[in-house]
């Protein structure tokens, strides 16, 4: 596997379900990032990790829990969400958020769908 | 008014034409200037980067960037159907700063 792998590619989900998005890094990258693509709107940053803490939350509902458990994987676990949750969700990473540009990667995406 | 403006399109253009997409911005600080471009149910793929004015060339791609007005450009030359996609226009101030997006344009290059 080669780039930005995430898993499930598709997704649908009551509002009542727990699930989680997986996303992993092949390229030794230092950052990750939770983007939201929806219709329409640029894309939405919701975490950013760099060297597995958390650094940027962008006031994401807590319904939206993040984990990065090492600097290759990224986990975006979701419980109790809306319709209006129903996205596309993407992974990034990055080698170096301190340098410059920040040139992201982005996997597949996960297409969330909540009923 | 949004940080970064980008006209949704759709742009259809036939095969061989030059294709030109834009973006205006806002924030005086932004210095990095990127391109994505994502193919329907794909993640953005990044197809070039420029620092602070100028233009720069890769293959059939021109990125230009005026920071006077504002406003950046990619060219496409000779247009291929398989540009057809949308085109994210990106930028940031630098280092680890966040990386604000365009909507996208989508393009579509008729054979």
């Amino acid at each position: 596997e080669t780039g930005v792998t995430q898993t499930p590619r598709h997704l649908v989900m009551g509002m009542t379900n727990k699930k989680s998005l997986k996303c992993e890094q092949h390229l030794g990258h230092n950052a990750m990032y939770w983007y939201k693509q929806s219709a329409k709107k640029p894309l939405e940053l919701m975490f950013v990790y760099s060297l597995e803490e958390r650094v940027e939350n962008n006031s994401v509902p807590s319904r939206f829990s993040p984990e990065c458990p090492n600097s290759s994987h990224l986990f975006l676990h979701l419980h109790t969400l809306q319709p209006e949750d129903s996205a596309l969700y993407l992974c990034a990473s990055s080698q170096d958020p301190a340098g410059a540009p920040d040139t992201q990667y982005f996997g597949p995406g996960t297409r969330l769908t909540v009923l | 008014q949004k940080e970064v403006e980008q006209d949704p399109g759709p742009l259809s253009v036939p095969e061989g034409a030059i294709v030109s997409l834009n973006c205006t911005y806002s924030n005086s600080a932004f210095q990095y200037f990127m391109w994505y471009r994502q193919y329907s149910r794909k993640g953005p793929e990044l197809l070039m980067y420029t620092y602070s004015s100028g233009n720069k060339e890769d293959g059939r791609f021109t990125a230009q960037v005026d920071k006077s007005s504002k406003y950046i450009s990619l060219f496409i030359r000779d247009s291929q159907p398989s540009d057809s996609a949308t085109y994210l226009c990106a930028m940031n101030s630098g280092g680890y700063q966040k990386v604000t997006f365009g909507t996208g344009t989508k393009l579509q290059v008729i054979p």
